[in-house]
């Protein structure tokens, strides 16, 4: 067990919906990233916030959207959800998310999010 | 070409095998190399770091790094059934992003 926590474990949704999914990160971490695994993308970042600030963009689209709040916790927001959304999202934390390798990112076990 | 290359598998090999697991990497600036294991509907956790070029030794894990040809290998010793789970390299310059393998499938048959 990693101690970042995500729920809900499983969403089943329709196309045009929209979610969100929420992280806790471990305790004492300040920095959350939001990874989407797709069969045919891999393990892709999409953002990363920390300490309630915005750090860094990876390939994340227009529809999607994030915070991190005071306590910590993060929201990733899915709105016009496709077809292609479909995948698992994992958020990780680490404790500085200052990029340097020693700043190991824990995953939790993600959310399995499918686009009827 | 993607950033980073990986032969997704499956690979299928008897228990007590020597494994090797390779990617390749496109970017001259990565500095830092991880290899993560995630299980079946599990978050990837990661086994081992390098940074620079050589071996680094954890267990049955050893880690190798050659950036002279942008390569780097997992080597699992004496695998196990519990070493099945599919591998993802992963590499990043010094302050950005990590970078992902698209991970290779590995089963250790009893």
């Amino acid at each position: 067990d990693s101690g970042v926590t995500q729920t809900p474990k499983h969403l089943i949704t329709a196309t045009g919906q929209r979610v969100t999914l929420r992280c806790s990160p471990r305790s004492g971490d300040l920095s959350v990233y939001w990874y989407q695994q797709s069969l045919d993308q891999g393990l892709q970042f999409l953002i990363q916030y920390y300490n309630g600030e915005e750090r860094a963009k990876g390939n994340i689209l227009e529809r999607f959207s994030a915070q991190q709040f005071p306590d910590l916790h993060s929201e990733l927001n899915l709105s016009s959800l496709e077809l292609g959304d479909s995948a698992l999202y994992f958020c990780a934390s680490s404790f500085r998310g200052s990029g340097a390798y020693t700043d190991t990112q824990y995953f939790g076990p993600g959310t399995r999010l499918t686009v009827l | 070409q993607k950033e980073v290359e990986q032969d997704p598998g499956p690979l299928s090999v008897p228990e007590g095998a020597i494994v090797s697991l390779n990617c390749t990497y496109s970017n001259s600036a990565f500095q830092y190399f991880m290899w993560y294991r995630q299980y079946s509907r599990k978050g990837p956790e990661l086994l081992m770091y390098t940074y620079s070029s050589g071996n680094k030794e954890d267990g049955r894990f050893t880690a190798q790094v050659d950036k002279s040809s942008k390569y780097i290998s997992l080597f699992i010793r004496d695998s196990q059934p519990s070493d099945s789970a599919t591998y993802l390299c992963a590499m990043k310059t010094s302050y950005d992003k990590v970078i992902f393998g698209p991970g290779t499938s590995l089963s250790v048959i009893p």
